[in-house]
């Protein structure tokens, strides 16, 4: 079973500090995505990403979150500035295809601003 | 309104029974997830259903399109089967995010 892989599990950051978040995808997998779930609360879309490029995102991304792949490889979430209100898992998935395909979730890595 | 509902929030099973969590949504799907996350919060996808039935060992997903609805069983339930189980889906005007019901709280007592 083929399995996506989050960096850090946990991360605990100063308000006003960058944090990167960090997925290693599965080989031939070309679709990314990024989820965010508060605790208590529903998971919520942030963003998804194809062919180097963002192809959907919320209105929750705004200008303090930014995607990309560096070395080609792994998939990474950058938040700038954190505020406390950033705290929550946030997951990366990676599907082989665009839709109606398993969603192959990370492991989620858990955000705590404080 | 949320667009996707599941009902209950919480449920309490004793080991053994059968246990059944409902999904509900308004919009146009193309698929429909069933999802499991444990109290680590890692999330598992058990089921991509866009008609019919699936089974899975002791798991069952069943959906009916034209009443937009969509159950998941567990048969012999196991103080194991504890976690969230979370319904999501496809919506036909969305492209390709999923969208999520807030997700049913499943406790198995031994």
């Amino acid at each position: 079973e083929p399995e996506v892989t989050q960096t850090p599990s946990h991360q605990v950051t100063q308000m006003g500090q960058e944090v990167i978040l960090r997925c290693v995808p599965i080989s031939n997998h070309l679709y990314f995505y990024w989820y965010r779930q508060i605790l208590g609360q529903k998971v919520e879309f942030l963003v998804s990403f194809y062919n180097n490029e963002i192809s959907e995102k919320s209105e929750i991304f705004d200008d303090q979150f930014s995607v990309e792949r560096p070395d080609g490889s792994n998939f990474t979430l950058k938040i700038r500035s954190t505020k406390l209100e950033d705290s929550a898992m946030y997951f990366c998935a990676n599907p082989k295809n665009r839709m109606n395909t398993e969603a192959f979730f990370g492991q989620g890595t858990r955000l705590t601003v404080v | 309104k949320n667009e996707v509902e599941q009902s209950p929030q919480n449920l309490t099973a004793q080991e053994g029974e059968f246990i059944t969590i409902n999904c509900s949504y308004s919009v146009g799907i193309s698929a429909l997830h069933w999802l499991q996350q444990h109290p680590g919060g890692g999330i598992v996808s058990l089921f991509m259903l866009s008609s019919g039935k699936k089974k899975h060992g002791r798991l069952i997903a069943t959906i009916n399109i034209q009443e937009k609805h969509s159950s998941l069983h567990i048969t012999a339930s196991h103080p194991r089967d504890s976690a969230v189980y979370i319904c999501a889906v496809w919506k036909e005007t969305s492209g390709s995010r999923l969208t999520f019901g807030e997700g049913t709280q499943l406790t198995v007592n031994p």
